[in-house]
């Protein structure tokens, strides 16, 4: 079954630094990976996606993140990041067999400081 | 606009008294799931629907029902609800197409708790 390991509970950050948060994952074959944030109060918002192809992905708001199959990670990073990033992440991976089913990880915290 | 909408938002109840956790989507979606978040342990699947008359169990289908008799609507019960099951509950939506490859809509969450 797939799996997913968020390493990080928090992840704290000054303003304008680069943020990355970790995420590796386990599955059988190719697998799609999936970065979602949720803000307080609210549900999860889709970020970005890698399904096949070039291994940096860009995404909403000036999120990208890289695949690594060897290393079995896709790590969030943001070049310079704001206040309004701090949010929930996680992240999810589903194989390309099965039957859709999405297996998250537990989520980062993600904190900016002024 | 869009959206994947859930009923209640918020809701306090007793052990035992059953209740339903409304959802529909918009989309036409043929794919929708029910999820429970919990501190420290992410998001965790209690059921999926394929399509309509079509469900299956997730990850943690004990204490709970679902039913898919139309495809914009995924209700969740809870037959007899216990403590344990005090949780967020988000309900998700996606196309089926290419299934894998979509990522899901989410409703903006049930918080739910039982004394």
């Amino acid at each position: 079954a797939q799996s997913v390991a968020q390493p990080e509970d928090q992840v704290n950050v000054a303003e304008g630094n680069p943020l990355t948060v970790k995420c590796t994952y386990s599955v059988s074959g190719n697998p799609y990976l999936f970065w979602y944030v949720q803000y307080p109060n609210r549900g999860l918002q889709f970020l970005l996606k890698y399904i096949t192809g070039d291994n940096l992905v860009k995404g909403s708001y000036g999120f990208e993140a890289e695949f690594n199959k060897s290393q079995t990670s896709f790590h969030l990073k943001k070049p310079s990041a704001l206040v309004s990033d701090s949010a929930l992440y996680f992240c999810a991976v589903r194989g390309y067999y099965g039957n859709n089913r999405l297996a998250f990880g537990k989520g980062n915290q993600v904190v900016v400081i002024p | 606009e869009a959206q994947v909408t859930q009923n209640p938002r918020y809701l306090i109840t007793v052990t035992g008294k059953k209740l339903t956790v409304t959802c529909s989507q918009n989309m036409n979606h043929e794919y929708m799931s029910w999820y429970r978040q919990d501190p420290g342990l992410g998001l965790r699947q209690i059921y999926y629907s394929m399509n309509v008359e079509v469900t299956d169990k997730g990850d943690v289908p004990e204490g709970y029902k679902v039913s898919r008799k139309e495809k914009r609507n995924f209700p969740l019960i809870l037959e007899s609800p216990s403590p344990n099951q005090t949780s967020l509950y988000f309900c998700a939506s996606s196309f089926r197409l290419a299934g894998s490859q979509n990522e899901q809509f989410f409703g903006p969450g049930t918080r739910l708790t039982v004394l």
